[in-house]
Order: structure tokens, then sequence, then C-alpha cells
């Protein structure tokens, strides 16, 4: 079947101009989840979803940093007023529930540079 | 809170070696821990995982055991081959409230020559 997608692969964008990440995850997984990659943080959890609700936004790093998720399916990642630090691999995973011990699907990423 | 530690890399083996990647975490509550590897090129995708102290989870002649006792989840492979260079990534997702988020350690290049 059909893994997780995110669009776009790539995004170079200028500072300061917003951008909106989107996410596809595996039909019929309730949790999804964001997270980011950089050279100098590693691999950080961003937010979870379960269904359309966001229990868990702990990770975001500045109010810039929204997330949102409509139909228990698709996610956006907006980023406003874009700064070179944003500039990462932004991941999204999906499993069939925000249990500890599921699995989590990764998409390929969006590769985010700001100039 | 929640971390993982790994070893520093990059490792560099040659074909057929043995391979150890140490790990080793500090968790609340009782944590579920992952192995996730991340071919050149592709994404994340899980490589093995073990739910509970003792389990020993394996998945293409990778083994990792988790210690309760030493809290560590260290990855082996009797022999490594050329396909198998990459980058891995040791992770827990710990009880309480954290709806299954995962911690990742820093990740550990692996190259193997042939």
């Amino acid at each position: 079947g059909a893994g997780v997608s995110q669009s776009p692969s790539n995004k170079v964008t200028e500072k300061g101009k917003d951008v909106e990440l989107r996410c596809d995850p595996i039909s019929g997984h309730t949790a999804l989840y964001w997270y980011r990659q950089s050279l100098g943080q590693g691999l950080e959890f961003l937010i979870y979803f379960q269904g359309n609700s966001a229990p868990d936004k702990s990770g975001l790093p500045s109010d810039r940093f929204s997330a949102e998720r409509t139909g228990g399916s698709v996610s956006t990642l907006t980023i406003q007023r874009t700064q070179q630090e944003d500039s990462a691999v932004y991941l999204c995973a999906s499993s069939p529930s925000g249990g500890t011990t599921y699995e989590q699907y990764f998409g390929p990423g969006t590769r985010l540079t700001v100039t | 809170g929640n971390s993982v530690t790994q070893m520093e890399g990059p490792v560099t083996l040659s074909e057929e070696a043995f391979l150890t990647i140490n790990c080793t975490y500090t968790a609340t509550g009782y944590p579920s821990l992952f192995w996730y590897v991340q071919y050149p090129g592709e994404g994340l995708q899980l490589l093995l995982k073990a739910t509970k102290a003792d389990d020993k989870g394996s998945n293409k002649g990778f083994e990792a055991t988790y210690r309760k006792e030493t809290t560590s989840f260290h990855l082996e492979k009797g022999s490594v081959q050329v396909s198998d260079s990459a980058v891995y990534f040791c992770a827990l997702t710990a009880g309480g409230t954290s709806y299954g988020k995962l911690t990742f350690g820093q990740g550990t290049i692996l190259t193997v020559h042939p």
C-alpha cells in the first residue's frame, strides 16, 4: 500500500516568507507526528496529532510554527516569517495509534532551505 | 527527561566484520526501544524494536537486547555487508503522556568497505 508522502520534497524560501509543508499519512493511521532533522540538533520531535487534535505541541520551537490536521488525515505544518535557523529536513510519520509500542512509518521528508 | 546517547561515529568497517553500536538511555516510566536506519537517499525506517526488559529485537541479521539493568540497547551484527552502510538511530518512546513520540540519539554513520 501507499506509504507516508510529503510535499514539496524541496523548498527554498527567502527569510521572512511563510511556508507550508504537507503530509499525507498512511490511510487509517490515527496518530501523526512531525519531526525535524538538522545538523546541529539531530532529530527532534515537534508535534503529535491523534485524529484532528494535537495533545502534544511541546516540541514546536516558537510561535512562528503551527500545524493542523483535517479529516483525521492530511496535516500541514506552517512556518511563518522563516528564519535561517529553520533550515532543516522536516519529517512526518504516522502510526496506527499513539501508543508507545507502535512502529512509526516515516515519509521522505521536506528539505527546507531559508536563504 | 528522556534522552538517548549513542556511540560517536563515523564507524568504518570492512565487509564481514563484526558491528557493535552502543546505545544507552534515560527515561521516565517504562520505555520501548527502537533502532531506525536511514539508507542513503531514503527515509527513516524501523530496523528492530523491543518493548520490555530482556526482549531481543532482530531483523536482517541485526540484533539488540533490552537491558534494563544497564539501561542499554546495543545494536550488533555478526557480519556486515556493503549494503549496511547507512545512518543508524537509537530511539525510545516512554510511558506516561509521551503519546509514543520518539526521542532519538544523535545517529551513527556506518560505512562498510568491500
